[in-house]
């Protein structure tokens, strides 16, 4: 079955830096992931998505990279800002936590921007 | 444009009694997912509605849960004998047309049994 979880809990960056916020899938038959990010008292907000067919796609400040041989996704923010506080989380499409087209979401990365 | 909207945004009932809440989609979205969310966890599917089609009921906990959606577009989950451990965020997500399509959420009810 499909797990999908974040290697850390929470990631402290300087402001104007790079953050990369990874995850670990365990579906190789998972065809679609997708990034959201998640302030307090929010529903989570999708940032970006990718299929499994592409290993890299860009957004507004945000890369997201998919490595099939290894299961690993990665969400890349450029520059960050204040604004980019919160919790992110990789979702993926298929495997044992949803149904056919529920999404099965790892526990979350808490971003911190220190100033 | 409209987002996905839920109500009511917060929801404290006593243990034992029946809980409906509400989800209206985006507009022209054939796709609805329940989601539930436990304080600091990730979601947890619920269930799925695509278009006419039977329901995927496969992530509802228990019997006690249900959800309808009617016309093709807002859509109730009951909690029946709310128990404390239903206390969470309820998150409504609809998509284009399901499958390999962004999910959009509402802010969610958040439900407390006491």
């Amino acid at each position: 079955g499909e797990s999908v979880g974040l290697h850390l809990p929470t990631l402290s960056v300087q402001e104007g830096d790079n953050s990369i916020i990874n995850c670990a899938y365990s579906n190789s038959a998972s065809d679609y992931f997708i990034w959201y990010k998640q302030e307090s008292g929010k529903g989570p907000q999708f940032i970006i998505d990718i299929r499994s067919n592409m290993d890299k796609r860009q957004g507004q400040r945000v890369t997201v990279l998919l490595n099939k041989t290894v299961k690993h996704l990665s969400l890349q923010i450029a520059a960050t800002q204040p604004g980019d506080s919160a919790v992110y989380f990789c979702a993926g499409l298929g495997g044992s936590g949803g149904g056919a087209d529920g999404l099965t979401f790892g526990k979350g990365t808490h971003l911190i921007i220190q100033p | 444009g409209a987002g996905v909207s839920q109500s009511p945004s917060n929801k404290v009932t006593e243990k034992g009694k029946d809980v409906e809440l509400r989800c209206d989609p985006i507009s022209g979205h054939t796709a609805l997912y329940w989601y539930r969310q436990s304080l600091g966890q990730g979601l947890e599917f619920l269930i799925y509605f695509q278009g006419n089609s039977a329901p995927d009921k496969s992530g509802l906990p228990s019997d006690r849960f249900s959800a309808e959606r009617t016309g093709g577009s807002v859509s109730t989950l009951t909690i029946q004998r709310t128990q404390q451990e239903d206390s969470a965020v309820y998150l409504c997500a609809s998509s284009l047309g399901g499958g390999l399509q962004p999910q959009h959420f509402g802010d969610g009810t958040r439900l407390s049994i006491l």
